[in-house]
């Protein structure tokens, strides 16, 4: 069966410090793999997603960016943070049939991340 | 463009008693929609999806919803609510061109009350 990891849970980070999180899954090859930030416990926004290694695609303009360099390994960061990047960071995966279709997406148990 | 709406911020249920989420879409093309749950400080958990075919489909933990294509909407229900089923759920929806982008709605607050 497939597993999904993201660490760390938790991380308080100043503001303009760099940002490294990551996600890791297991049991399955050449998966989507999806970032999305939750704001105030609701409505999730993708972020970035990517269909494989060295693949990213950005949906939102803004202070972060995303790597594959692995193909279960999908990584977050961010060279300077800005107050309004806390929030709830969800990776989540789904199966790779050539679009991302009908696949269901499996989320990771998020990061939280606090800028202060 | 596609969207998901949630028209309930909460929903408030006693134990044993049918609960319903509700959950309208809007998308060009034919949907695909799925529920989720949420649990305090936790990712999110698959609960059913509609693809194609019966317009009622089971999922997970005793959920089930039903999809309406005139009404475009996929209510989430539950025959006798668990005090456990208290949670965040969202209701999402992609179109069937082969995109990547789901929209997610704003989530719905269940309380079930002893």
């Amino acid at each position: 069966s497939q597993t999904i990891h993201q660490w760390p849970a938790t991380l308080v980070q100043p503001v303009g410090s760099p940002l490294s999180l990551e996600c890791t899954v297991e049991g399955t090859s050449n998966p989507n793999l999806y970032w999305y930030r939750q704001a105030a416990g609701r409505g999730l926004q993708l972020l970035f997603y990517s269909v494989g290694i060295g693949q990213i695609s950005s949906e939102v303009p803004q202070n972060l960016s995303a790597s594959r360099p692995q193909d279960r390994q999908f990584i977050l960061s961010s060279k300077k943070l800005l107050l309004s990047d806390s929030g709830f960071y969800l990776c989540a995966w789904s199966f790779n049939s050539g679009g991302a279709g009908r696949e269901t997406q499996y989320f990771g148990p998020g990061t939280r991340l606090l800028v202060l | 463009a596609q969207s998901v709406a949630q028209p309930e911020d909460q929903v408030n249920v006693a134990e044993g008693n049918p609960l319903t989420v509700k959950c309208t879409y809007s998308v060009s093309g034919n949907p695909y929609l799925f529920w989720y749950v949420q649990y305090p400080n936790r990712g999110l958990q698959f609960l059913l999806k509609y693809i194609t075919g019966d317009n009622l489909v089971k999922g997970s933990y005793g959920f089930e919803a039903e999809f309406n294509k005139s009404q475009t909407s996929f209510h989430l229900k539950k025959p006798s609510a668990l005090v456990s089923d208290s949670a965040l759920y969202f209701c999402a929806v992609r179109d069937n061109t082969g995109g990547f982008k789901t929209i997610f709605g704003a989530g719905t607050r269940l309380f079930v009350k002893a």
